[in-house]
């Protein structure tokens, strides 16, 4: 079975321009998060879609939106793009529950210059 | 914001040896997990401990908790070569949204 897939692997933009970036969960998983994970520091959550509405938001300004298509895949948006957005974007997959290991992919690597 | 801090922040040792990393977090927590990540990608789920476990293992790995201190602890035992990664830990509360902490830097030598 295919993992979580996530496009495209890198991407170097310029501040202002906007960003998206895609993610295919596991196939049967429902439940698709985004994390944001700059250099040296661990990954910090962004959103959480199940049954494509929003489930969790993190403290990420309303520049960034996300959303889920009825095949689970998701998008995460990322508009008037800022130096500090630059970091490795993680998408997860996962069986919904609280109980329940996540998935992720190998990354989109995003640079803002 | 992180839930909190990964102690070491790095850790080198020789095959062979056990590697022991820390984490505090801050809130209460339903249970907390432990990733690895290689060379700045994907992270690869490790194992997951209940809040109302005290220690399980699988394989070489031995997490422990202690949700009164709320710290855990993860031992890597007979390291090898391929165990060189980040190590991160990660609460869950309420929803399958992960915290993670720092993370810690393990480097094993041949």
């Amino acid at each position: 079975d295919a993992g979580v897939t996530q496009s495209p692997t890198h991407l170097i933009k310029t501040r202002g321009q906007q960003v998206t970036l895609r993610c295919s969960p596991i196939s049967g998983h429902k439940s698709v998060s985004w994390y944001q994970q700059v250099l040296g520091q661990g990954p910090q959550f962004i959103f959480q879609y199940y049954e494509k509405e929003e489930r969790g938001r993190g403290n990420f300004p309303d520049r960034f939106s996300a959303r889920q298509f009825p095949n689970y895949s998701s998008e995460l948006n990322v508009n008037a793009l800022l130096l500090g957005d630059s970091a490795l974007y993680l998408c997860a997959s996962s069986l919904r529950g609280v109980n329940t290991e996540a998935f992720f992919g190998q990354g989109t690597r995003l640079t803002v210059v | 914001s992180q839930q909190g801090e990964e102690d070491p922040q790095a850790l080198s040792i020789q095959e062979g040896e056990n590697a022991t990393m820390n984490c505090s977090y801050k809130t209460s927590i339903n249970n907390l997990q432990w990733y690895r990540q290689n060379s700045g990608r994907g992270l690869v789920h490790l194992i997951l401990i209940r809040s109302n476990e005290r220690e399980k293992h699988s394989g070489r790995l031995r997490v422990t908790l202690d949700t009164s201190k709320k710290s855990s602890s993860l031992l890597i035992t007979a390291s090898r070569a391929a165990d060189t990664a980040s190590y991160f830990c990660a609460t869950v509360l309420y929803t399958d949204k992960l915290i993670f902490g720092t993370g810690t830097r393990l480097q094993v030598f041949p």
